[in-house]
């Protein structure tokens, strides 16, 4: 495996399930995030892990909670979905370092649809 | 607030040139970028400007005019792969990216 990794690539899912998607990088990164991608919408930066330590996107809701065991792997687990929560959800990581592009790297996403 | 504008959705003909404009408003700069993203598939980078001027990149080139809060991505010799979604990303002054909602692009044969 290489780049980054996320399971299940479709879900499908009703408003009482419980539900985790993940997400795995092999590059060595030191940095992975959650984004939410909606139609015709900019990407939505939901949750940051950073060294380890996690960034928060405030505007999230509670029904979204990201897990970093290590620097290889994050989950994002959901429980009590709406409607409206249904998007693509990517997966990225980069290098962060105090100089150059940082570029991101991004896994094909975890399509959700909740009924 | 903080603003990347970009067009919808642009068709061009394979074989051509296309530019696809990005304009930006944001609390101070750190770079700005573009990433590809063919449906289905996860964005991909292509090309990172901080400092005014074009970099050129085999048959892409971006542009960057940080007075202007202004960029584009050029695309020579269209392919019919090249059909996808061009995303423009502005890292601001706490290095954070804001995105553009990103420009549909469709190759006619």
């Amino acid at each position: 495996e290489t780049g980054v990794t996320q399971t299940p690539r479709h879900l499908v899912m009703g408003m009482t399930n419980k539900k985790s998607l993940k997400c795995e990088q092999h590059l060595g990164h030191n940095a992975m995030y959650w984004y939410k991608q909606s139609a015709k919408k900019p990407l939505e930066l939901m949750f940051v892990y950073s060294l380890e330590e996690r960034v928060e996107n405030n505007s999230v809701p509670s029904r979204f909670s990201p897990e970093c065991p290590n620097s290889s792997h994050l989950f994002l687990h959901l429980h009590t979905l709406q409607p409206e929560d249904s998007a693509l959800y990517l997966c990225a990581s980069s290098q962060e370092s105090t100089s150059g592009a940082n570029v991101l790297t991004f896994g094909a996403g975890s399509r959700l649809t909740v009924l | 607030g903080q603003n990347i504008d970009q067009p919808t959705e642009m068709t061009a003909t394979e074989g051509a040139i296309v530019q696809i404009n990005c304009t930006y408003q944001t609390s101070g700069f750190n770079g700005l970028f573009w990433y590809q993203q063919h449906a289905g598939e996860a964005p991909t980078f292509l090309s990172y400007n901080v400092l005014d001027g074009l970099e050129e990149k085999g048959r892409f080139s971006s542009f960057l005019s940080r007075s202007k809060g202004y960029s584009y991505l050029l695309l020579k010799e269209l392919q019919m792969k090249d059909s996808a979604s061009y995303l423009c990303a502005v890292k601001d002054s706490n290095y954070q990216l804001i995105w553009g909602a990103g420009t549909k692009l469709i190759i006619k044969p």
